[in-house]
């Protein structure tokens, strides 16, 4: 079946830093695929989504580029703060199918 | 204001009780689903219904019995509870049940079975 695998947390960073947070996907069709970002004791909000091969995906200073041909979907800053402290989990979703896959999630601190 | 609301918040319980939990969406949507969240932070989707019509059970206990008395409320009733049931469940909705629509997450109710 479809599946997400996210790099392993916690990640920790100052702020200021340069974030990657890596995604890779396997599926059988064309999936969309979505960053969610989950803040400390509340529910899952939508960061970006790409719908097709080569899409960029961009909001809050965060970025992620639907790469087909490595199955990838890395979520990058260029400028963290403490405030994008959270966990971010990356997620797919496939034609015909109504569900989101998720990743385990990736627990991001950023220190002043 | 327009969101996904769940109640209760928090609800703690003791094993082999029965409990349900509320999520209503004001937002028009046409397909609400129950996402579980394990104590590792894992997300996985357990149910999904389209206009009051179940369209995904994913391999869950039939402990569980979602319920949609119209397209805009899901509850979740779970029986004879057990340890294992504790998480963190999360309703969601999105507007039709494209694969590209995003879908929108309720704050949660964090289950502890004692």
């Amino acid at each position: 079946g479809d599946s997400v695998t996210q790099m392993e947390g916690p990640v920790t960073l100052s702020e200021e830093a340069f974030l990657t947070i890596n995604c890779t996907y396997t599926a059988t069709g064309y999936p969309s695929l979505f960053w969610y970002v989950q803040y400390p004791g509340e529910g899952l909000q939508l960061l970006l989504k790409a719908t097709k091969a080569d899409d960029k995906g961009s909001n809050k200073g965060f970025e992620a580029t639907y790469r087909k041909e490595t199955t990838s979907f890395h979520l990058e800053k260029g400028s963290v703060q403490v405030s994008d402290s959270a966990v971010y989990f990356c997620a797919l979703s496939e034609g015909g199918a109504q569900k989101l896959v998720f990743g385990q999630g990736t627990r991001l601190t950023i220190n002043p | 204001d327009t969101a996904v609301s769940q109640t209760p918040k928090y609800l703690v319980t003791q094993m082999g009780n029965d409990k349900s939990i509320k999520c209503e969406q004001n937002l028009g949507h046409d397909t609400m689903y129950w996402y579980k969240q394990d104590s590792k932070k894992f997300l996985k989707i357990m149910f999904s219904y389209n206009n009051k019509e179940l369209i995904i059970n994913e391999t869950v206990p039939n402990r569980f019995s979602p319920k949609s008395p119209d397209k805009a409320h899901l509850n979740l009733h779970i029986n004879s509870l057990e340890l294992g049931d504790s998480a963190v469940y999360f309703c969601a909705s999105s507007p039709t049940s494209g694969w590209y629509n995003e879908q929108f997450f309720g704050p949660g109710t964090r289950l502890t079975v004692l």
